[in-house]
């Protein structure tokens, strides 16, 4: 079945810039959404199709995927952007058709 | 407002059956796919299954993890979405979420993708004797 990697922490200080990378086989082929989960709250899409953003989500979170790996930068971090981050691809397939990454807690500073 | 709200989750012994809905509004229930999400105390997240528009002919899909003991349904005239959930193991302690599913397309031109577009608050289910 189809794997996505992710480091399981990136810690940033306020102001300054934060990678969250997803490595998966040739993923650069295939769509990337990304999910932002606060503690004890529901997940919320911040980045889709790679690189849009849905309505309300800041210009500051963007996405890009080549290769073998996705990325999602949050620009000037902010304390409140501190949560948990999955990447996700469909891959039909596997039989998982919905594959998560392993998530990313971002610390901030 | 779209909205997403599930109910049904609770205690129950290792062995028996639960039945969770998601009651959906703000959007055309019948026109989008649905998903079951999970997430054990701790962990990540793990797609349950999910159940495809009457457009796209209705159909299911589940992680291997639940194949044969769960069931998607959904009653587009109520807009609810509905996880009935059998012979429970204690590894089925989660909170499940429900969502809502966009379709993407790309190329080559048959390619075809899901994603999670919007999600409920969730429901616990704790399976313990």
């Amino acid at each position: 079945s189809y794997v996505l990697t992710q480091p399981p922490s990136v810690s940033v200080a306020p102001g300054q810039t934060a990678r969250i990378t997803c490595g998966g086989n040739n993923i650069g082929s295939k769509s990337v959404h990304w999910y932002q989960q606060k503690p004890g709250q529901a997940p919320v899409l911040v980045v889709y199709d790679d690189s849009d953003r849905p309505s309300g989500i800041p210009e500051r979170f963007s996405g890009s995927n080549s290769g073998n790996t996705a990325t999602l930068t949050i620009s000037r971090v902010e304390a409140g952007d501190e949560a948990d981050y999955y990447c996700q691809v469909w891959d039909s397939s596997s039989d998982h058709f919905y594959v998560f990454g392993t998530g990313t807690k971002v610390t901030v500073l | 407002e779209v909205q997403l709200v599930e109910s049904g989750g609770g205690l129950v012994q290792p062995g028996r059956s639960l039945r969770l809905s998601c009651t959906a509004s703000g959007f055309t229930f019948g026109d989008y796919a649905m998903s079951w999400v999970r997430q054990a105390p701790g962990k990540g997240l793990e797609w349950v299954g999910f159940i495809r528009s009457k457009a796209y002919g209705g159909t299911t899909e589940y992680a291997a993890s639940v194949k044969g003991r769960f069931t998607i349904s959904r009653d587009d005239s109520k807009s609810i979405a509905y996880l009935q959930m059998n012979s429970l193991k204690t590894e089925d302690t989660a909170v499940y979420y429900c969502t809502r599913d966009l379709r993407g397309a790309g190329t080559p031109e048959d390619y075809y993708y899901y994603y999670m577009d919007v999600w409920g608050k969730g429901t616990t289910v704790t399976v313990s004797s």
